[in-house]
């Protein structure tokens, strides 16, 4: 089945600068590739997804990059603001509907 | 328009109790899934329905059943809690395969 692996698992910036996620996967037919937000005590939110035959994907401050060569992608945002605090996960959908999630990224903002 | 809705929000059980977690979606979603919320272990597959009439297992199925019951409903079936199994659940849809999943509120379980 699909493993996905996210580093790191916390994240500490300073407000203004850039924050980088990164996932792995391992089976080659996943094809989708969502991120979601969660904040303390709420429920998982979309905030951006890629599919497999794109390689960049851009929102505002955040974007996400995909490298099906090496079964990477990565999340980033920049000009990091407080309420960019949050747990952030990455996952990836096989075509069998399986959607499998990373472990996590705890993002803090420092004022 | 509720979306994706969970019931209860909160339950505390015995070891060796039962009992069902409900969900159900009002955006005429195809999928629907069952996960696990677990401190530094993200959010783990339990079950899984790609459509109406079909369920598999996720990563983490033992220890719980589901019942598709018809396409808005998707149940959640503990039929002797552990205390391993003290977690927050979430229920989630999507459309179909490749498309935005929405959560529901989530439940918080306590197994003593």
């Amino acid at each position: 089945g699909e493993n996905v692996e996210q580093h790191p698992s916390t994240l500490s910036v300073q407000e203004g600068d850039s924050a980088v996620i990164k996932c792995t996967y391992s089976d080659s037919a996943s094809n989708y590739f969502p991120w979601y937000k969660q904040e303390l005590g709420k429920r998982p939110q979309l905030i951006i997804d890629i599919r497999s035959n794109v390689g960049e994907k851009k929102d505002q401050r955040i974007a996400v990059t995909l490298n099906k060569t090496a079964k990477h992608f990565s999340l980033h945002i920049t000009e990091t603001q407080p309420e960019d605090s949050a747990v952030y996960f990455c996952a990836a959908i096989r075509y069998d509907y399986k959607l499998s999630f990373g472990a996590g990224t705890t993002v803090t903002v420092r004022a | 328009n509720a979306g994706v809705t969970q019931t209860p929000k909160f339950q505390v059980l015995k070891t060796g109790q039962s009992m069902t977690l409900q969900c159900a979606q009002d955006m005429n979603h195809n999928s629907m899934y069952w996960y696990r919320q677990d401190p530094g272990m993200g959010l783990r597959l339990i079950y899984y329905s790609a459509s109406e009439g079909t369920t598999d297992k996720g990563e983490v199925p033992n220890g719980y059943n589901v019942s598709r019951l018809n396409k808005r409903e998707f149940s959640l079936r503990l039929e002797s809690a552990a205390p391993s199994q003290t977690s927050v659940y979430f229920c989630a849809s999507s459309e179909t395969q490749g498309y935005e999943a929405f959560f529901g509120q989530g439940t918080r379980l306590t197994v003593v």
